[in-house]
């Protein structure tokens, strides 16, 4: 079944404990986007990835970090979290990478920072 | 950057009645417009989308407009059910270069009553 996985789907940490969220799909996609999602504010864009070892900022990256080393992973890197970071995380992918196409999401990883 | 404002932020019909959503856009070179569905604990779908160059598509209850000189789209769902209750994001994508970067709208929950 094609479908992009979240590990762990809920996680409650103190701040400034490091932490990962992983991110995989299964559909050879070359595009990689991570998200989250607050109330009032939608879907925000945090590092996308258009290819192994080629990442770039979206439009929320400050405090998070993530690297591409195989084409099926894209994980999400904590370095300190603080309790802005509590939010509802979405990693997505996509085969097209020009003039839009459908994305698919993961189901989610709600964090919580204490 | 391109901004997408979607409304209204709640919505709540009666099973059988229409739902309509409404997004703006700022960009005038976007031309790639999807509509995601969320559903309670799962992550976005898309459930359709419309390119620039065509004014309405439909897809059995679900249909979308697209006025580009307004500069904004919106998604009609007729005879709803309610399994149609959900959150759902309109999107316009970010033109240019080589990225898929979508702008999200902050989301509508609509309310099916039965």
């Amino acid at each position: 079944e094609a479908q992009v996985t979240q590990n762990p789907r809920y996680l409650i940490t103190v701040t400034g404990k490091k932490l990962t969220v992983t991110c995989s799909q299964n559909m050879n996609h070359e595009y990689m986007s991570w998200y989250r999602q607050d109330p009032g504010l939608g879907l925000r864009q945090i590092y996308y990835s258009m290819n192994v070892e080629v990442t770039d900022k979206g439009d929320v990256p400050e405090g998070y970090k993530v690297s591409r080393k195989e084409k099926r992973n894209f994980p999400l890197i904590l370095e300190s979290p603080s309790p802005n970071q509590t939010s509802l995380y979405f990693c997505a992918s996509s085969l097209s990478l020009a003039g839009g196409g459908e994305q698919y999401f993961g189901p989610g990883t709600r964090l919580t920072v204490t | 950057g391109e901004n997408v404002e979607q409304h209204p932020s709640t919505l709540s019909v009666q099973e059988g009645d229409s739902a309509v959503i409404k997004c703006t856009y700022s960009d005038s070179a976007s031309n790639y417009f999807p509509w995601y569905k969320q559903e309670l604990g799962k992550g976005p779908q898309l459930i359709i989308d419309i390119r620039s160059n065509v004014g309405e598509k439909k897809d059995q209850r679900i249909a979308v407009t697209l006025n580009k000189t307004a500069k904004h789209f919106s998604l009609h769902i007729t005879e709803t059910q309610p399994e149609d209750s959900a959150v759902y994001f309109c999107a316009a994508n970010l033109p240019g270069g080589a990225t898929n970067k979508l702008i999200f709208g902050t989301g509508t929950l609509l309310a099916v009553q039965p």
